[in-house]
C-alpha cells in the first residue's frame, strides 16, 4: 500500500534557521494539500495544489512559507527564517481529482522550534 | 464560510456499549461531511463520508454517522464500542459549490474517545 510519505518524520530547529519538508503523495492523485495542525486542535490549511498549479493559499501562509509542487508530484513546504509559534504537526494529504473525494493523511511531520 | 464544531472535546464510554461523537456543520450550500480518525503521532485517516442520498452512511471498523440537515448535525456512531477505538475524532465539511475558500476541508478541534475496558 503506497500512501502517502512525509519527511522527515521529525525535525528540531533553532528558531530562524531554514526548514523544507518534503511529501510523496499516492501517485495517481493529482490533488495535493498542505495542513497544519496543534496540539488540541483540529488540521488547519495552508495551501492547495491541482498537479503544479498552486490554486489557494490560507492566510496562515505567511510570506515565510513557501509550498513547491514542481512536477505536478512531490511537494515541498519550506519555512524560512523559523520562529517558536512554528512549531506544529505538518500534515500533507492527496486525493483524487473529484469534490467529494476523502483526502489521503501522511502520518506529518513534526517540527520543534527551539 | 464554512465551519464544524464538535461540542465535546472528551467521550468517554465503555466497552461494549454504543458510542456517539457528535458534529454540528455550517455551510452556504449543500455540505459534504468526513470523519475521519487520528491516533497518536500518527496522520488522519478516512472512515466514512456523506454525499448524497441515504442519510446514514456506513464506514470503516463499524462505525456510522447520520445525517440530519434540519440540525446541521452528522453524529458519528458505533453499536459496540471496542478497546481499540480509542482514538482522536475529526469530522470535517466541504461546500459541495467547491468555489473559492470552499475548495480545502475545514475540520473541527476533534473529540478525544476513550473507550474503558
Amino acid at each position: 500500500d503506497t500512501g502517502v510519505s512525509q519527511d522527515p518524520r521529525h525535525k528540531i530547529t533553532k528558531r530562524g534557521q531554514n526548514v523544507t519538508f518534503r511529501c510523496d503523495p499516492i501517485s495517481e492523485h493529482n490533488r495535493l494539500y498542505w495542513y497544519r495542525q496543534t496540539l488540541g486542535q483540529g488540521p488547519e490549511f495552508l495551501t492547495y495544489f491541482q498537479n503544479e498549479a498552486q490554486l489557494e493559499k490560507s492566510r496562515l501562509l505567511s510570506d515565510r512559507f513557501s509550498a513547491e509542487r514542481p512536477k505536478g508530484s512531490f511537494s515541498t513546504l519550506e519555512i524560512q527564517r523559523t520562529e517558536q509559534g512554528d512549531s506544529a504537526m505538518y500534515l500533507c494529504a492527496s486525493s483524487l481529482d473529484r469534490v467529494n473525494s476523502p483526502l489521503h493523511f501522511g502520518n506529518g511531520t513534526r517540527l520543534t522550534v527551539t | 464560510a464554512q465551519s464544524v464544531a464538535q461540542p465535546e472535546d472528551q467521550v468517554n464510554v465503555a466497552e461494549g456499549n454504543p458510542l456517539t461523537v457528535k458534529c454540528t456543520y455550517s455551510v452556504s450550500g449543500n455540505p459534504y461531511l468526513f470523519w475521519y480518525v487520528q491516533y497518536p503521532n500518527r496522520g488522519l485517516q478516512f472512515l466514512l463520508k456523506y454525499i448524497t442520498g441515504d442519510n446514514l452512511v456506513k464506514g470503516s471498523y463499524g462505525f456510522e454517522a447520520e445525517f440530519n440537515k434540519s440540525q446541521t448535525s452528522f453524529h458519528l456512531k458505533k453499536p459496540s464500542a471496542l478497546v481499540s477505538d480509542s482514538a482522536l475524532y475529526f469530522c470535517a465539511v466541504r461546500d459541495a459549490a467547491f468555489s473559492g475558500s470552499a475548495r480545502q476541508l475545514t475540520f473541527g478541534s476533534g473529540t478525544q474517545l476513550t473507550v474503558l475496558p
